[in-house]
C-alpha cells in the first residue's frame, strides 16, 4: 500500500522568508510525485511534478521540490514567499507502473499562511 | 483552454433528494476522475473513466452513488437520496490517456445536504 505524510498541518512564515513544506511517502518502487496547491474555494492546481531524472524539479511561481529516494521524501521549497502563496499545499503520489497507476494518493495537506 | 468545468459550483439539497453534478473535461483529455474532499477524510478517489468507459469505481459508495460518461465532453455524478454525510466538495479531474499523466482539476461542486 502507498501513503503520503505531510507532517505539518499548518505553517506560518513571514513574507519574503524562505519556505520548506515537508512530504514523506511510502511506496515500494520509485513513484511519480506531485505538489498541488489549492486556493480558497478553488480546485487543485499543479505546481510541479517528478517522474525521473534530476531530483530537483522546478515548478511555477518559483517553487521547486527535491526528490530523495533514500529518505522517501519530496519536500517543496521556495526562496522568498509572497502573501499570495497563502493556500493549502498537497503532496501527491501515484504508482509508476501497474494497472492502478492512475490513482492518486494525497497527503492531508499543509495550510500555509504568509504574514506581512 | 477553459480548463475543467464543473457545474453547479454550489448545490444545496434536502435530505432524501437527488443531486446531479456535472463535469466537462479539458478537450482532448480521455481520462476523467471524480474525487470527494472533506475536512475529516481529505481527498478520496471515487471513480475513473477512460475513453468514456468506466474503469475503476472502487471508491464509490455502493449505494446511492453512480457516475456516467455518456460522451467525451461530459461526465455526471449522481447521488440519490442524499444524506448529510454526503456533504462535501466533489472534484472532477481530467488527464491525457490515463496512467500517470498529471491530472487537471476543476473548481469543484460544494454539496450541502440539509
Amino acid at each position: 500500500a502507498q501513503s503520503v505524510t505531510q507532517p505539518d498541518a499548518r505553517v506560518t512564515v513571514s513574507e519574503g522568508a524562505s519556505l520548506q513544506l515537508r512530504c514523506k511517502y511510502s511506496y515500494s518502487g520509485t513513484p511519480y510525485l506531485f505538489w498541488y496547491v489549492q486556493y480558497p474555494r478553488q480546485g487543485l492546481q499543479l505546481l510541479l511534478k517528478y517522474y525521473s531524472g534530476d531530483p530537483v524539479v522546478q515548478g511555477v511561481n518559483g517553487f521547486e521540490a527535491e526528490f530523495s529516494k533514500s529518505n522517501s521524501s519530496f519536500h517543496l521549497r521556495k526562496a522568498s514567499v509572497h502573501w499570495s502563496d497563502s493556500a493549502v499545499y498537497f503532496c501527491v503520489l501515484s504508482a509508476n507502473s501497474g494497472g492502478s497507476n492512475y490513482k492518486l494518493t494525497f497527503g492531508k495537506g499543509t495550510l500555509l499562511t504568509v504574514t506581512p | 483552454n477553459a480548463g475543467v468545468i464543473q457545474t453547479p459550483r454550489h448545490k444545496v439539497t434536502g435530505k432524501g433528494q437527488e443531486a446531479t453534478l456535472w463535469c466537462e473535461p479539458i478537450s482532448g483529455h480521455s481520462a476523467v476522475f471524480w474525487y470527494r474532499q472533506t475536512i475529516v477524510q481529505g481527498l478520496e478517489f471515487l471513480t475513473y473513466f477512460r475513453n468514456q468507459a468506466p474503469i475503476d469505481d472502487s471508491g464509490m459508495p455502493k449505494e446511492r452513488f453512480s457516475a456516467q460518461m455518456p460522451n467525451q465532453s461530459h461526465s455526471t455524478l449522481k447521488i440519490q437520496s442524499t444524506q448529510p454525510q454526503d456533504s462535501a466538495v466533489y472534484l472532477c479531474a481530467s488527464s491525457l490517456v490515463g496512467g500517470s499523466y498529471e491530472q487537471y482539476f476543476g473548481p469543484g461542486t460544494r454539496l450541502t445536504v440539509l
